[in-house]
């Protein structure tokens, strides 16, 4: 059974950092592009970033580059999101999620983590 | 970029009546277009892929049709559990990836 479990999130002051994780299980990790999405409170789905399978090529939301980083460790079965300059507009619930490499859709959703920033 | 957009905002249904949900994006996706239902308090699960193909586990009364910038995602007799929101997603042309708006459907 495919698991993804977002953890790290939590109430952050504006311009402030914060590291999120996901623990992947249940597939073969190191084949699969992973990505973060996320939903601000009531709103819709939002594409944050992506990271290739080997982590050599990742991609962002215009609305987060410069400021979020997104990593992998195969050897661990984890994806990260490094997020600093952090604002209230990026308060919202990240999830983890999966793709297969090309063009696919997220097949695998984890139950997110969220994120408030706010003084 | 490639704006989604999804209609209507809500649907209004009986329990047993078929819905039909609108996507379409601003320029051709071919078939690269993906449905996903979410349940108050839960992650999105992918429905349809492909545009018209089911995911796994995903009962035949959801369908899904279309190509090019038009697509449609049809519930034929809608159950208690389909009452969600419903979101399209292309993913043909990226970065970024992008989801339409949302649709809800709602009890009538």
């Amino acid at each position: 059974e495919v698991q993804l479990l977002e953890s790290g999130g939590g109430l952050v002051q504006p311009g402030g950092s914060l590291r999120l994780s996901c623990a992947a299980s249940g597939f073969t990790f190191s084949g699969y592009t992973m990505s973060w999405v996320r939903q601000a409170p009531g709103k819709g789905l939002e594409w944050v970033s992506s990271i290739s399978p080997a982590g050599d090529y990742t991609e962002s939301a215009d609305a987060v580059k410069d400021r979020f980083t997104t990593s992998r460790d195969n050897s661990q079965n984890m994806v990260y999101l490094q997020m600093n300059s952090l604002r209230a507009e990026d308060t919202a619930l990240y999830y983890c999620a999966k793709k297969k490499v090309g063009t696919n859709p997220f097949d695998d959703w984890g139950q997110g983590t969220l994120v408030t920033v706010s003084s | 970029e490639i704006v989604m957009t999804q209609s209507p905002a809500t649907l209004s249904v009986s329990p047993g009546e078929r819905a039909t949900l609108s996507c379409r994006a601003s320029q051709s996706v071919s078939s690269s277009l993906a449905w996903y239902q979410q349940k108050p308090g839960q992650a999105p699960r992918l429905l349809i892929y492909g545009a018209s193909t089911r995911a796994t586990g995903i009962p035949a009364r959801f369908s899904g049709s279309g190509s090019g910038t038009e697509f449609t995602l049809t519930i034929s007799s809608l159950q208690s559990e389909d009452f969600a929101v419903y979101y399209c997603q292309q993913y043909n042309n990226w970065p970024p990836l992008t989801f339409g708006g949302g649709t809800k459907v709602e009890i009538k």
